[in-house]
């Protein structure tokens, strides 16, 4: 089956412009996750949708990023007025549950990624 | 706070030699901890999790309570087996996404 694929692969934009990145994740999985890679920072949580629930924003580093989940399936990363040090190669990741059941927490499968270029 | 450290930014080793990744963690409870692969091009993806005691491509990890540690060991390294290695635990409770340690470049040599 497909795996999680994110879209655009490349995205280079001008300070100050607004951006959308999108993540499709593995059908049937109830939780969705995005992280940052970036040079010096090196892999950073963002965000985790889980099901129904409310989003944990807790990792997202300004007012200026937003994400939503759209039917529980696709997701949308926004970022408002970009600077520059949010050049990074922004990563999402599905999973099945997303909690710990019997087996213990489950794997999480990453997207390719898309990175970003603010000029 | 909740925090993970590899301490080697770069490990080089040559072909047939052993190698160990060292991640240490400070976490409260009892974190599931994971190793999870980058090979060039290709996108992150799990190595192996503690809780399956499991070898995977010849790597194994050892969760030792005590030292708070989780290194990744194979015994003969492989060209094929280098790649960014990452350590991540998960809380046992709150949030369940993955943090990331700040991951070590393996490169074996032939």
């Amino acid at each position: 089956g497909a795996g999680v694929s994110q879209s655009p692969s490349n995205k280079v934009t001008e300070k100050g412009k607004d951006v959308e990145l999108r993540c499709d994740p593995i059908s049937g999985h109830t939780a969705l996750y995005w992280y940052r890679q970036s040079l010096g920072q090196g892999l950073e949580f963002l965000i985790y949708f889980q099901g129904n629930s409310a989003p944990d924003k807790s990792g997202l580093p300004s007012d200026r990023f937003s994400a939503e989940r759209t039917g529980g399936s696709v997701s949308t990363l926004t970022i408002q007025r970009t600077q520059q040090e949010d050049s990074a190669v922004y990563l999402c990741a599905s999973s099945l549950y997303g909690g710990s059941g019997l087996a213990g927490t489950d794997t999480q499968y990453f997207g390719p990624g898309t990175r970003l270029t603010v000029l | 706070a909740q925090r993970v450290t590899q301490p080697e930014k770069l490990l080089s080793v040559f072909k047939g030699a052993p190698v160990e990744l060292k991640c240490n963690y400070s976490y409260s409870g009892s974190p599931e901890l994971f190793w999870y692969v980058q090979y060039s091009r290709q996108r992150l993806q799990l190595l192996l999790r503690h809780i399956s005691r499991e070898s995977i491509k010849g790597f194994t990890a050892d969760l030792n309570k005590g030292e708070t540690s989780f290194h990744l060991k194979k015994p003969f390294a492989q060209e094929e087996d280098s790649a960014m290695y990452y350590c991540a635990p998960v809380p046992d409770t709150g949030r369940r996404a993955l943090t990331f340690g700040s991951g070590t470049r393996l490169q074996v040599q032939p």
